[in-house]
């Protein structure tokens, strides 16, 4: 079955600090992959996404992540993170699977930014 | 605001009762994914609605079941409530498609406590 891997669970970092969130999947096919934030009492919404192409693609708010296909990586980075970063992050893999495509999420990582 | 909206916000039900949850999708998308969120996890898939019918299902028993609508909007019903369906649930729209790659877009979702 697939699986997505999140490395940290919950970080702590001051703002200016620099990120990098870890990403690992399981899964043998073609993939599209997506980190999703979810800020306090929001919902769910699109940081970026890797289709085809540059494996290194950029988001909003300063966010990037590199596809690395070989290591089935999809890590998160950010040179410079805000207090208003503070979020649950969330790795997500599209599988095509007979047919339908369906998100695969991660177990989130909470991002705490003291300012 | 991502134009998918759900009904209601907050929800508490018995043991054993039963529950529908409502999912209005974003315009112009035609299909409509429903996710479990338990506490301290990722979403989990349920299934997948795509022109009114079901096209893909997850590890979830019968008595989860849906329906969506000829304006794309969709239900989920839960029968015979368990302790263990309280989470976040969680509706997201698309529009899927040959040579569509997906981005999906979440609603706040319900959250259901079963006491």
């Amino acid at each position: 079955a697939q699986s997505v891997s999140q490395h940290n669970h919950h970080v702590i970092l001051s703002e200016a600090a620099s990120l990098e969130l870890g990403c690992n999947y399981s899964y043998g096919g073609t993939v599209n992959l997506f980190w999703y934030v979810q800020y306090p009492g929001q919902h769910l919404q699109l940081l970026l996404k890797y289709f085809s192409g540059d494996p290194l693609v950029k988001g909003i708010k300063g966010f990037e992540a590199e596809f690395i296909k070989s290591k089935f990586s999809f890590n998160l980075r950010n040179p410079s993170v805000q207090w208003s970063d503070t979020a649950e992050y969330f790795c997500v893999v599209c599988v095509l699977n007979s047919g339908f495509q369906k998100l695969v999420f991660g177990t989130g990582t909470r991002l705490l930014v003291s300012p | 605001e991502t134009g998918v909206t759900q009904s209601p916000t907050h929800l508490i039900k018995t043991r054993g009762q039963q529950v529908t949850l409502r999912c209005s999708s974003q315009s112009g998308h035609n299909t409509v994914s429903w996710y479990q969120q338990a506490l301290g996890q990722g979403p989990q898939f349920i299934f997948q609605y795509y022109r009114e019918e079901e096209n893909g299902r997850g590890n979830f028993p019968p008595r989860f079941s849906g329906l969506q609508f000829p304006n794309y909007s969709s239900e989920l019903n839960v029968n015979a409530l368990e302790l263990d369906d309280s989470a976040l649930y969680l509706c997201a729209s698309s529009l899927e498609g040959r040579g569509s790659n997906t981005e999906a877009f979440f609603g706040q979702g319900t959250r259901l406590t079963v006491v």
